[in-house]
């Protein structure tokens, strides 16, 4: 099946640092990937949806000057979070749509923030 | 985007089947449903997806009655690793639009 990976699995940082994450389609190409947030016994969020080529369209709220995605290729995908915050500590998934092909998302392991 | 309601939570012992229902009162026409499910710090991963009628499939079955206004998950037979969050989408064809996750049941398998 379609495998997404996203690096680091998890990452620690001080405040006011960036840390960008990556997401890999691995077996395919993926012309739109999505990037999500989940905060501890809370449902996924969707922060972005990412195109290739083209910029990304950010969800009501997110700022997307903190929060940059770059979709350069078909198989990839990153997420940078700027000026990192305690409160941007969560879970970050991105998933990624098989071109051309079905109606499923195919999600990424995701990637723990822990920012001090 | 149509929206998604699960109970919460759900409880069942080891070996009993467990039916999950699943409201989607405002599906579109292009929409399928598909069921993901979700272990604490990993991604959703795909259980099963359908668009009408039941769906089987190694792990689960999925029922979508004509009307496509609520589906049941079916897992047979669960086991204490089925303990997850199990999340209830109505994913656009060529799932390419955006979704919108629920709040997804949370299923404790019990000895």
């Amino acid at each position: 099946g379609a495998v997404v990976s996203q690096h680091p699995s998890w990452v620690i940082c001080k405040s006011g640092t960036s840390v960008k994450i990556e997401c890999r389609s691995l077996d395919f190409q993926a012309t739109t990937m999505f990037w999500y947030r989940q905060f501890p016994k809370q449902s996924l969020m969707l922060m972005a949806t990412s195109n290739e080529g083209s910029k990304a369209t950010y969800e009501q709220g997110v700022e997307k000057d903190k929060f940059l995605i770059n979709h350069a290729s078909l198989t990839l995908s990153t997420l940078t979070v700027t000026s990192a915050h305690p409160e941007d500590s969560s879970f970050y998934i991105c998933s990624a749509v098989l071109a051309g092909v079905g109606h499923e998302q195919f999600f990424g392991p995701g990637t723990r923030l822990t920012v001090l | 985007l149509a929206k998604t309601t699960q109970p919460i939570s759900m409880d069942s012992y080891e070996g009993q089947e467990v039916n999950i229902t699943c409201s989607h009162n405002n599906i579109a026409t292009n929409d399928y449903i598909t069921w993901y499910q979700q272990f604490p710090s990993q991604g959703p991963r795909f259980i099963i997806q359908g668009y009408k009628t039941k769906v089987t499939n190694e792990v689960a079955s999925l029922f979508i009655p004509a009307d496509r206004k609520s589906s049941t998950l079916s897992l047979p037979r669960v086991s204490l690793s089925d303990t997850a969050v199990y999340y209830c989408l109505a994913l656009p064809s060529g799932g390419y639009q955006k979704v919108t996750f629920g709040t997804g049941t949370k299923l404790q398998v019990i000895p």
